[in-house]
This record gives structure tokens, C-alpha cells and sequence, in this order.
């Protein structure tokens, strides 16, 4: 089976620009997560989705900041306009639904976009 | 406020065991997660407690004390491949959100 999915693995931009990340989740996983990394502020919810609904965006740093779940198969983390300080590893994971004959619903990443604002 | 806390970085040789603790105070637990990465990847899920005591799986187990807010990854008969960073990681709902810790670089010496 594919894991999560995702793309671009890497992005480069100039400061100002649009960016527009996208994910795949597992088939059959309830929940999506947006996280961002960086050496400086570690491993940072940004939102996440319980079936293509937003639940919690409080980790969305600022407007600039959006994301969308249109299904179940595809979300997208969009930037605009992007600045230096965005520059950083963005993670998408699923996870299935919590209680469905699961103590618990791990998470599974996708490889990550690394982007950088220039 | 949140706060997970864990040490920075660890160094060990192989075939030694080596213990990551990791103390949390959040608004809300649902359970905590360890999380290992090697460099440049993904984290990839490693353990999960939400009751007191110890998990035991392979090499590696995990500890939870919920009244002392206190959890520990414990790696046994240590590889090389074990070098990477493990996060700590509380469930605060349940949703499945989870607040990480900076995570604890593990160096692995021959």
C-alpha cells in the first residue's frame, strides 16, 4: 500500500510568491495533519481535517497561512505571499479512525516538502 | 501553557541501552507517543501509552507515569541504525492532536 503522499519534495521561491503544498492521504484514513519543522521551533501543528472538515487551525501561524481538504484523498497547504521565515519542512500525515478496533491512531508522515523562501 | 520537555542530545555505544525521559504538563492527555526520525526523513511511529506502566516492544520499551507527567523510551542492546532523533509526543484530545517535544538526538558510537 502507498504511504502518504506528497508534493513537491522540494521547493525553492522567491519571497513574495505563492506555494502551494499538496498531500495524499492513506485510502481509508479519517484525519489529515499539517506540520511544519524547523531546527529552531521543532515539530509544529499547523491544522488538521476529521473527514475533509477542519477541526483545529490554531497552529496556523497567520493568514498568510490557508489550508483546504476539497476529499478525502487530497489536501493542500497554501502560502501567500511566502517570506524567508516560512522556510522549513512541511509534514502531511493521516491516521485512521481513532476506536475502530485501535486503542489508538497513530499517525503516519508522508516524506515532507522541504521548502525555502529566498 | 504546553510544555514537553526532553533532553537535547544523548551519545551511547553500541550495544549499550540508553533511557529518553520526557516530562509533560498540557491542558489535556489522551496518551503519549514516541516518535523516532533519522536524519532527513519522516517520523515514523515507535510506541504509545495511556495507561501507568511499561510497554515492552523488542528492543525498545516505553514508560508512562500519568501523576508525575513523566514518560521514558528505553533502547536496548543498541545498533548503529538506532542513531536519530525520538519525540516525545502528548495526545491532548481526542482528536489525535499531538503537542511534540523537541525531540533527543541519539548518537550511536561504535
Amino acid at each position: 500500500d502507498a504511504g502518504v503522499i506528497q508534493s513537491p519534495r522540494h521547493e525553492v521561491t522567491e519571497m513574495g510568491q505563492e506555494v502551494t503544498l499538496r498531500c495524499k492521504p492513506i485510502s481509508g484514513h479519517d484525519y489529515l495533519f499539517w506540520y511544519r519543522q524547523t531546527m529552531m521551533r521543532g515539530l509544529e501543528l499547523l491544522i488538521y481535517f476529521n473527514n475533509n472538515v477542519p477541526i483545529d487551525d490554531s497552529g496556523m501561524p497567520e493568514d498568510r497561512f490557508s489550508a483546504k481538504m476539497p476529499n478525502a484523498s487530497f489536501s493542500t497547504l497554501k502560502i501567500q505571499p511566502s517570506e524567508p521565515r516560512d522556510s522549513a519542512v512541511y509534514f502531511c500525515a493521516s491516521s485512521p479512525t481513532w476506536g475502530t478496533g485501535r486503542s489508538y491512531n497513530e499517525q503516519f508522515f508522508g516524506p515532507g516538502t522541504r521548502l525555502t523562501v529566498l | 501553557g504546553q510544555n514537553i520537555d526532553q533532553p537535547t542530545e544523548m551519545t551511547a555505544t553500541e550495544g549499550a541501552i540508553v533511557q529518553i525521559n520526557c516530562t509533560y504538563q498540557t491542558s489535556g492527555f489522551n496518551g503519549l507517543f514516541w516518535y523516532q526520525q533519522h536524519a532527513g526523513e519522516a517520523p515514523t511511529f515507535l510506541s504509545y501509552n495511556v495507561l501507568d506502566g511499561l510497554e515492552e516492544k523488542g528492543r525498545f520499551s516505553s514508560f508512562l507515569s500519568r501523576s508525575k507527567g513523566y514518560s521514558y523510551l528505553l533502547l536496548k542492546e543498541l545498533q548503529m541504525k538506532d542513531s536519530a532523533s525520538y519525540l516525545c509526543a502528548a495526545s491532548t484530545d481526542s482528536w489525535g492532536k499531538l503537542q511534540f517535544g523537541a525531540g533527543t538526538q541519539v548518537v550511536v558510537t561504535p
